[in-house]
């Protein structure tokens, strides 16, 4: 869940690295996860998303792994560019009446140094 | 994927005086939409929950009288910030989800003065 009031942490990698961010969740009930990048100024944008059955899936450069038995998810980028230099947040999806809405964990701030 | 589009990006507004801030789903109707705050190196915090067509719902600790959402179409949500003071200094950011996917719009930075 949120951890309002907290600064971020940070993860410093060389380009070219791959990097791994982590994220735990709290809710065991939770079916559906997703990974967010947000850019200094902007909103979050959609990364990759996970269903809890499924324990790992790939998109290009980027692959999440969900561990439910410890309720851990995280997101590996392969190659990783100064480009990718961002907040990245994992996000529990849940119902809200007719939509979804995610909760968002605490957030990593990832630097790709040249 | 769908598109949120938020307006306006930027904001500079005198104390006392208020700000509207618009939330457009541009390629789906989204009877639901949602309105969240980010401090500097924070995570998103969610204000309220705008519903089309009846009140919105908000978050315990959030000021209904200042912060007026207004959901008068399947596409638009407006938040209000009311009366606006220095602290109300924020990134604010909206989001709505045709599916399961949630997105969110550019978001918009208020400074209060």
């Amino acid at each position: 869940g949120e951890s309002v009031g907290l600064h971020l942490p940070t993860l410093s990698v060389q380009e070219g690295d791959n990097s791994i961010i982590n994220c735990a969740y709290s809710n065991s009930a939770s079916d559906y996860f997703i990974w967010y990048k947000q850019e200094s100024g902007k909103g979050p944008q959609f990364i990759i998303d996970i269903r809890s059955n499924m324990d790992k899936r790939q998109g290009q450069r980027v692959t999440v792994l969900l561990n439910k038995t410890v309720k851990h998810l995280s997101l590996q980028i392969a190659a990783t560019q100064p480009g990718d230099s961002a907040v990245y947040f994992c996000a529990e999806n849940k119902r809200a009446g007719g939509s979804y809405i995610p909760t968002f964990g605490r957030g990593t701030s990832l630097i790709v140094h040249p | 994927g769908a598109v949120v589009s938020q307006h306006p990006s930027r904001v500079i507004c005198k104390s006392g005086t208020s700000v509207k801030i618009e939330c457009r789903s541009l390629d789906f109707q989204a009877t639901t939409m949602f309105w969240y705050r980010q401090f500097p190196k924070q995570s998103l915090m969610l204000m309220a929950t705008s519903n089309e067509g009846s009140k919105a719902t908000y978050e315990q600790g959030v000021e209904k009288d200042k912060f007026l959402i207004n959901h008068a179409s399947l596409t638009l949500s407006t938040l209000t910030v009311t009366s606006a003071h220095p602290e109300d200094s924020s990134f604010y950011i909206c989001s709505a989800n045709p599916g399961r996917v949630v997105f969110f719009g550019q978001g918009t930075r208020l400074t209060v003065v």
